[in-house]
């Protein structure tokens, strides 16, 4: 049962670097997420996906892309990297915008 | 705008003393009040969803209420194996996508 699988787990990069964290979920999902979780903040949404080629904007987006090109992943784009996008990022899938949202193992960013 | 609030932001509490957690929250058409409990570095398991005021659910020693305000999670005669995150989320209606709004979570301490 792999349900939603992040990776990588853990990066570090620089500043001004680029990345893609990639999630994949075999639950044939039409609804994929991306979420980070900071201190004090809770978990916020960055942006979603209600289907294959379809993306859009959540509460935090600037300074990241997504892409949705197969059913199965959801893939977070850094263009260009700023401490402030150091942060803990959970995919999360659900079958429809009524069911439960299920996340995966989360993966740890940090940008120095 | 929707909003979540948990109470304590921590709880320590010895082996079999049982407590519960709270969770307030105002939305614009509540199409589910969501528990999901979180591990230290891991990402948020599901526990519950509550559609009702008055609807109640359980889960070995956990048990989910709902009012038309706020939900309660009790924790009867909790184990140590108990201590995780607890987060509160909420889903509002009218939103497209299945959007969750998060509280910042109640951190549960068993001791033994």
């Amino acid at each position: 049962n792999a349900g939603v699988t992040q990776t990588p787990k853990f990066r570090v990069l620089k500043t001004g670097q680029s990345m893609t964290l990639l999630c994949a979920q075999d639950m044939n999902h039409e609804y994929m997420y991306w979420y980070r979780q900071d201190p004090g903040m809770g978990l916020r949404l960055i942006h979603y996906s209600v289907g294959e080629g379809t993306t859009a904007k959540g509460e935090v987006p600037d300074g990241y892309n997504v892409s949705r090109l197969k059913k199965q992943n959801f893939l977070l784009g850094l263009e260009s990297a700023a401490p402030s996008q150091t942060s803990v990022y959970f995919c999360a899938s659900s079958l429809d915008a009524g069911n439960t949202i299920y996340f995966g193992e989360g993966s740890w960013l940090t940008v120095v | 705008e929707d909003q979540v609030t948990q109470s304590p932001e921590a709880l320590r509490l010895q082996e079999g003393e049982s407590s519960s957690l709270n969770c307030s929250y105002t939305v614009s058409g509540l199409r589910g009040l969501f528990w999901y409990r979180q591990d230290p570095g891991k990402g948020p398991e599901f526990l519950f969803t509550l559609y009702s005021a008055g609807e109640e659910k359980e889960k070995e020693r956990l048990k989910a209420t709902l009012t038309k305000k706020e939900s309660f999670l009790h924790i009867t005669a909790p184990k140590p194996e108990d201590s995780a995150t607890y987060l509160c989320a909420v889903r509002a209606g009218g939103t497209s996508y299945g959007k969750l709004t998060f509280g910042q979570g109640t951190i549960l301490t068993v001791h033994p």
